[in-house]
């Protein structure tokens, strides 16, 4: 079945460094691709998204680049700030009913 | 404002003892999904409904119960015969074809549930 396997846990980075965060997946077909950001104690929002190869998906400073040659979806910031520290969740949409599958995710801890 | 609201943030069950979780959407969503959430995992689907008094099970369907009856809402009920409810469980919804980006999820803040 379709899955998401995301780089673990957590990373931690000084403000102002270059981030990135890797995402790879097994799917049939090319599915519509998301990352996710959970801030603590809070819910999931939407960063950024792809649905097809090759389209580019940016929000906030932060990109990822659907790869269908490498089935990945890798998520970059050129320059994190402390705000940024949350959990990563990357995700795919599968099934006739919209489905997420989700990875793990990814904790980020950006210090001064 | 437009939202999804899930209600209570915290909640405190007791062993054999049935709750329901609350989750309600204003954005006019068709589709609303259930996920929970455990320590240093992905969410996983427990329930979805696309349209209204019908709803299907998802990868984690056994010992929670769901109900459609408004558009707008989408409770759900972790039971007695749920194993190991602790979790987070988080509401989504969906907009559908006629309202721009169908295959976005939007999720509300999440109620933690504790099992005493």
């Amino acid at each position: 079945g379709d899955s998401v396997t995301q780089m673990e846990g957590p990373v931690t980075l000084s403000e102002e460094a270059f981030l990135t965060i890797n995402c790879t997946y097994t799917a049939t077909g090319y599915p519509s691709l998301f990352w996710y950001v959970q801030y603590p104690g809070e819910g999931l929002q939407l960063l950024l998204k792809a649905t097809k190869a090759d389209d580019k998906g940016s929000n906030k400073g932060f990109e990822a680049t659907y790869r269908k040659e490498t089935t990945s979806f890798h998520l970059e910031k050129g320059s994190v700030q402390v705000s940024d520290s949350a959990v990563y969740f990357c995700a795919l949409l599968s099934g006739g009913y919209n489905k997420l599958i989700f990875g793990a995710g990814t904790r980020l801890a950006v210090h001064p | 404002d437009g939202g999804i609201t899930q209600s209570p943030k915290y909640l405190f069950r007791k062993e054999g003892q049935n709750v329901t979780l609350s989750c309600e959407q204003n954005l006019n969503h068709d589709a609303m999904y259930w996920y929970r959430q455990d320590p240093g995992q992905g969410l996983r689907l427990i329930y979805y409904s696309q349209i209204v008094n019908d709803f299907q099970k998802g990868d984690i369907a056994e010992g929670y119960s769901v109900s459609r009856e408004k558009k707008e809402s989408f409770p759900l009920t972790v039971t007695s015969a749920q194993k190991n409810p602790t979790a987070f469980y988080l509401c989504a919804s969906r907009p559908e074809k006629t309202s721009g980006s169908t295959d976005t999820q939007y999720f509300g803040p999440g109620t933690r549930l504790t099992v005493l």
